[in-house]
């Protein structure tokens, strides 16, 4: 089955305690991207990957860093959390542009105290 | 800065009814617009998308129409159902200087449609 693997799905931290979603993809896709998601605010995309070795900041990237050494995997690591990083992540991928849809994970839902 | 504004934030259909969720741009160098449709606990999913080249696109009970000279657009589920019940999001995409490629999301719109 074709998908996007996000893990973990919850996860309850403190502050300053350095940690790292993971995301995989099996469609061999070039673009992978993390957004966050918060009330009011919809999905704003923190960093993007256009291919391996290849990332870019999005319009959040503040307290964020990833890395794309494989195709198939794009971690989300965040080296000191603080409680406003307390959100819903979601990884996507998609083919290209993306003309055909972005595939998203089911999402992390992180929690800083 | 908000390059992609969703109204209403939240809407309440009967059951039947058409459901209309709208949208408007900024950045004229977007050129895909889709929409997505996110139920609780799930991520979001590809529900229709259009280019600005074309007026409407119509899907089943989902359709888009995009104004290009009002940089806006806006989703229509005619006979909208419970299953319809959900967060749509309309997003916004171009180019970027460079190569890459950039999503841009609305503020989402949470649709209940009742009984």
């Amino acid at each position: 089955e074709a998908q996007v693997t996000q893990n973990p799905r919850y996860l309850i931290t403190v502050t300053g305690k350095k940690l790292t979603v993971t995301c995989s993809q099996n469609m061999n896709h070039e673009y992978m991207s993390w957004y966050r998601q918060d009330p009011g605010l919809g999905l704003r995309q923190i960093y993007y990957s256009m291919n391996v070795e290849v990332t870019d900041k999005g319009d959040v990237p503040e307290g964020y860093k990833v890395s794309r050494k494989e195709k198939r995997n794009f971690p989300l690591i965040l080296e000191s959390p603080s409680p406003n990083q307390t959100s819903l992540y979601f990884c996507a991928s998609s083919l290209g542009r993306g003309l055909s849809g972005y595939t998203f994970g089911s999402g992390t839902r992180l929690t800083v105290v | 800065q908000q390059q992609v504004k969703q109204s209403p934030q939240s809407l309440i259909v009967q059951k039947g009814g058409i459901s209309i969720i709208n949208c408007a741009y900024e950045n004229t160098a977007f050129d895909y617009f889709p929409w997505y449709q996110q139920f609780p606990g799930k991520g979001p999913a590809l529900l229709i998308a259009i280019r600005p080249d074309v007026s409407e696109k119509k899907e089943g009970r989902f359709t888009i129409s995009f104004n290009k000279s009002a940089k806006q657009f806006s989703l229509h589920i005619m006979d909208s159902q419970p299953g319809d019940s959900a967060t749509y999001f309309c997003a916004a995409s171009g180019v970027l200087t460079g190569g890459g490629n950039k999503l841009t999301f609305g503020t989402g719109t949470q649709l209940k449609v009742e009984l």
